[in-house]
């Protein structure tokens, strides 16, 4: 009931396409759901996050669409680059947990130019 | 802010040798979370403290690894005795945590590479 589910593992398009990750969980406690983006040798860093009393977040070129119902929610990359080759991390986590996170598996994104 | 400090960056060890992860979080923040990655299961919390206190050690392999915070801007991983299995790039993060939610702020990581 803990785990955040993430797919697909790696993900391959071309710039200017919108590459789509999904992550999907069981634990109707989790009320804070955050995107990591990771670049070789470097720690994750907060991308984008969204708290479940909205259905969708922008933040420039990131999107999070939240489906509540259905316990899932994905990134879209509108208009990807190159520079977004990246892994990227779903997490979520609850009021009260100290600010532990529960982290998705990753997705490796490859944007071709 | 320097950000949190993970040292060393980089670690060669033959097997069965003591081997001591160091972190400084950053300033202010009163959780800490230690993390390993390896390419077959991704990103895995180890354990977290709060308030320099373990909270949460469940993700400890085994009795190998060890994890202290004697004070808020200190904290350690040790592995004793280390094997090939445990090379790995191994994170530390920290928070500013109170009820709700804060983001976490990720160290460069230490690679690992035991022989």
């Amino acid at each position: 009931q803990q785990q955040v589910k993430q797919s697909p593992q790696s993900l391959i398009v071309q710039k200017g396409g919108i590459p789509i990750i999904n992550c999907a969980y069981e634990n109707t406690a989790f009320d804070y759901f955050p995107w990591y983006q990771q670049f070789p040798g470097k720690g994750p860093a907060l991308l984008i996050a969204i708290r479940p009393d909205v259905s969708e977040k922008k933040e420039g070129r990131f999107t999070i669409s939240f489906n509540k119902s259905a316990k899932q929610f994905s990134l879209h990359i509108m208009d990807s680059q190159p520079g977004d080759s990246a892994t990227y991390f779903c997490a979520a986590s609850m009021w009260g947990s100290q600010g532990n996170l529960i982290f998705g598996k990753g997705t490796k994104l490859s944007v071709k130019p | 802010d320097a950000g949190v400090i993970q040292s060393p960056r980089h670690e060669v060890t033959e097997m069965g040798q003591e081997v001591t992860l160091r972190c400084k979080p950053i300033s202010g923040h009163n959780s800490l979370f230690w993390y390993r990655q390896t390419m077959m299961r991704g990103l895995e919390l180890l354990i977290y403290f709060n308030n320099n206190v373990p909270i949460d050690d469940s993700g400890m392999p085994e009795d190998r690894f060890s994890a202290k915070m004697p004070n808020a801007s200190f904290s350690t991983l040790k592995i004793q005795p280390s094997e090939p299995r445990d090379s790995a790039v191994y994170f530390c993060a920290s928070s500013l945590a109170g009820g709700g939610h804060y983001e976490q702020y990720f160290g460069p990581g230490t690679r690992l590479t035991v022989t």
